[in-house]
């Protein structure tokens, strides 16, 4: 199975910072990864498909980057609605695999 | 307007099989670019995913849980149906159904709210 490595596993910004996740695959992976926003107690929602794709009515705020191993998830100007756990996924191979989710706190 | 929810048991007993109920709406389960998968999340843990199904009826398993996992679907109901056999405290877990959309990329697009299942005696 790829293993995904996303980094930190939880930070502390303030409202209107720049915010960047990791994510690295122990293999190739082509574009073919999604990242998910998840708030506590909800289902995971689709922010990013295909490494930089933005998903229909989601804020452009919001925005990744990447391919091969090396992925970017980043929020340009932290609000307070975007506390949550994060995750990437890959599916270039089976079966897909998460990240283990970042935490994102508001200092 | 694309819905899912998962339906089950809140309570299972260690050894028992649990089988969980996805009933879909606002899409077909013979649509050839959807599918459905499950994922689960144990409490403040990560997510973990599970097995996914085609209209095809092409199916995929967790490597580390296969022997213990069966995916089905019932188009005529709208239905995808997960069980797992020889259930464990360690399967304590929210349970979620998803949309796979599928074509140049593949993406889990709706998600069920998901079901908590505790395993205890």
């Amino acid at each position: 199975d790829i293993q995904m490595t996303q980094s930190p596993s939880s930070l502390s910004a303030s409202v209107g910072d720049r915010v960047t996740i990791t994510c690295q695959a122990s293999q190739d992976i082509s574009n073919y990864l999604n990242w998910y926003q998840q708030k506590p107690g909800k289902a995971p929602k689709l922010l990013i498909y295909d490494a930089s794709n933005l998903e229909t009515g989601v804020p452009s705020r919001f925005s990744g980057s990447g391919s091969g191993t090396d992925f970017t998830f980043t929020i340009s100007s932290l609000q307070p609605e975007d506390i949550a756990t994060y995750y990437c996924q890959q599916y270039d191979n089976l079966p897909p695999t998460f990240g283990q989710g970042t935490k994102l706190e508001i200092k | 307007q694309v819905t899912l929810k998962e339906s089950g048991p809140v309570l299972v007993k260690p050894t028992e099989t649990l089988t969980l109920t996805c009933t879909v709406s606002g899409f077909s389960l013979s649509n050839a670019r959807m599918g459905v998968s499950w994922i689960r999340q144990p409490p403040g843990k990560a997510l973990e995913w599970l097995a996914h199904i085609f209209s095809n009826d092409e199916k995929s398993y967790s490597t580390s849980l296969k022997s213990r996992l069966t995916i089905s679907k019932d188009t005529s109901k709208s239905q995808v149906v997960l069980t797992m056999t020889n259930m464990d405290p360690v399967d304590t877990a929210t349970y979620y159904c998803a949309r796979i959309r599928v074509g140049a990329t593949r993406k889990l697009d709706y998600w069920g709210q998901g079901t908590l299942v505790t395993v205890s005696s």
